[in-house]
């Protein structure tokens, strides 16, 4: 099946512990994002990459890192979360650039007290 | 600063009836509008779709209507149903392929 898996699902930790949130897509996609949604403000994109080892920031990507490795993952570090980045995660991929129709993951819910 | 205002925050409609999201945007390099449909607990998936060259969009009960001139862009669901019920982002991107979402639209249909 094609899919994006996003893991944890869920996940609770404290300010200043670093944690990478895993990201990986089976449609040998170009195309990968990171999203996060808050209320009321819709979806914002924190990084993308266009392939493999070319990332880029997105519109909120203070606070985050991205590594693109492998075409099928985009991991995204917190290396010291803050609570101001308690959000709703997604991760999308397409199948490149020019091709608007992105899939999105299952999302990560993450608090950090 | 949201570059795509969607409203309204939430709505509420009986079954049957019609639900009506509008957007508005400014940056006149974007040449595709997209809306995606997210359920509770789940990503966002695209619902439909448009380009700015096309003034209507339909597909099945939904509609999309779109003005050039304006920069305003709307979708319609026709005969809503409980199963309607989600929240509705309309998006915007250039050429690049960076979405640009609205804030969202709750939408809820009633029985």
């Amino acid at each position: 099946e094609a899919q994006v898996t996003q893991n944890p699902r869920y996940l609770i930790t404290v300010t200043g512990k670093k944690l990478t949130v895993t990201c990986s897509q089976n449609m040998n996609h170009e195309y990968m994002s990171w999203y996060r949604q808050d209320p009321g403000l819709g979806l914002r994109q924190i990084y993308y990459s266009m392939n493999v080892e070319v990332t880029d920031k997105g519109d909120v990507p203070e606070g985050y890192k991205v590594s693109r490795k492998e075409k099928r993952n985009f991991p995204l570090i917190l290396e010291s979360p803050s609570p101001n980045q308690t959000s709703l995660y997604f991760c999308a991929s397409s199948l490149s650039r020019d091709s608007y129709e992105q899939y999105f993951g299952p999302g990560t819910r993450l608090t950090v007290t | 600063q949201q570059q795509v205002k969607q409203s309204p925050q939430s709505l509420i409609v009986q079954k049957g009836g019609i639900s009506i999201i509008n957007c508005a945007y400014e940056n006149t390099a974007f040449d595709y509008f997209p809306w995606y449909q997210q359920f509770p607990g789940k990503g966002p998936a695209l619902l439909i779709a448009i380009r700015p060259d096309v003034s209507e969009k339909k597909e099945g009960r939904f509609t999309i209507s779109f003005n050039k001139s304006a920069k305003q862009f709307s979708l319609h669901i026709m005969d809503s149903q409980p199963g309607d019920s989600a929240t509705y982002f309309c998006a915007a991107t250039d050429s690049w392929g960076k979405l640009q979402f609205g804030a969202g639209t709750q939408v809820v249909v009633t029985p």
